[in-house]
């Protein structure tokens, strides 16, 4: 089984840039949710997907905007890059409603270390 | 506004003993409790969860126990090794498979 996976692992860019960062859920898993974690921090919620459609966003602005492909696997876009932007960006994905006991779990990748020069 | 928060920034605790990780929360409407494990340069590890129509789960040597009317969870880790040594996060969500609100996270150190 594979797990999550992310790419790029790190990232530099300037401010003002964009950035795209990309996430393959872990096989059968149908909700893919996006977190940033700054250095110090818990991870915060962005904003997950179900079924490619976007199903609750946190207290991040729309320059902030994701998607979800019909493998579930799903982009973070990230447009005009703010200093505060560089942090660790964590996807989960977890299973399909109704699976037996395990649907609250959601299952992170390794992240993507982002840096905003 | 914090909603879930774990105050013990780290924790240092003797191999073979037990540690003990706290987290309060604030919001009456979180269902569902987990607790994961982090270490550098990885994504969190999800470790043990608990919903809220129980009091406390058991998987072998992790403990969840949860006190709805203080709005308090813990963490029992019995016996320490010095593998558990990592970052500690609990986090809370309204529902199943929803949103996760995680704490700020305690830092174990286990010693041999």
């Amino acid at each position: 089984e594979t797990g999550v996976t992310q790419s790029p692992t790190h990232l530099i860019k300037t401010r003002g840039q964009q950035v795209t960062l990309r996430c393959s859920s872990q096989s059968g898993h149908n909700t893919v949710s996006w977190y940033q974690q700054a250095l110090g921090q818990g991870p915060q919620f962005i904003f997950q997907y179900y079924r490619e459609e976007e199903n609750g966003r946190g207290n991040f602005p729309p320059r902030f905007s994701g998607l979800q492909f019909p493998n579930y696997s799903s982009e973070l876009n990230v447009n005009a890059l703010e200093l505060d932007d560089s942090a660790l960006y964590l996807c989960a994905s977890s299973p399909p409603r109704g699976t037996s006991g395990r649907e609250n779990e959601q299952f992170f990748g390794p992240g993507t270390r982002l840096t905003v020069l | 506004d914090q909603q879930v928060k774990q105050n013990s920034p780290s924790l240092s605790v003797q191999e073979g003993r037990i540690s003990i990780l706290n987290c309060d929360y604030t919001n009456s409407m979180f269902d569902y409790f987990l607790w994961y494990k982090k270490y550098p340069a990885e994504g969190p590890t999800f470790l043990i969860s608990i919903s809220s129509i129980k009091d406390k789960n058991e998987d072998g040597r992790f403990t969840v126990f949860l006190n709805k009317s203080a709005k308090h969870l813990s963490l029992h880790i019995v016996p320490s090794q010095p593998g558990d040594s990592a970052v500690y996060f609990c986090a809370a969500s309204r529902y199943q498979g929803g949103k996760l609100i995680f704490g700020q996270g305690t830092e174990l150190s286990v010693k041999p």
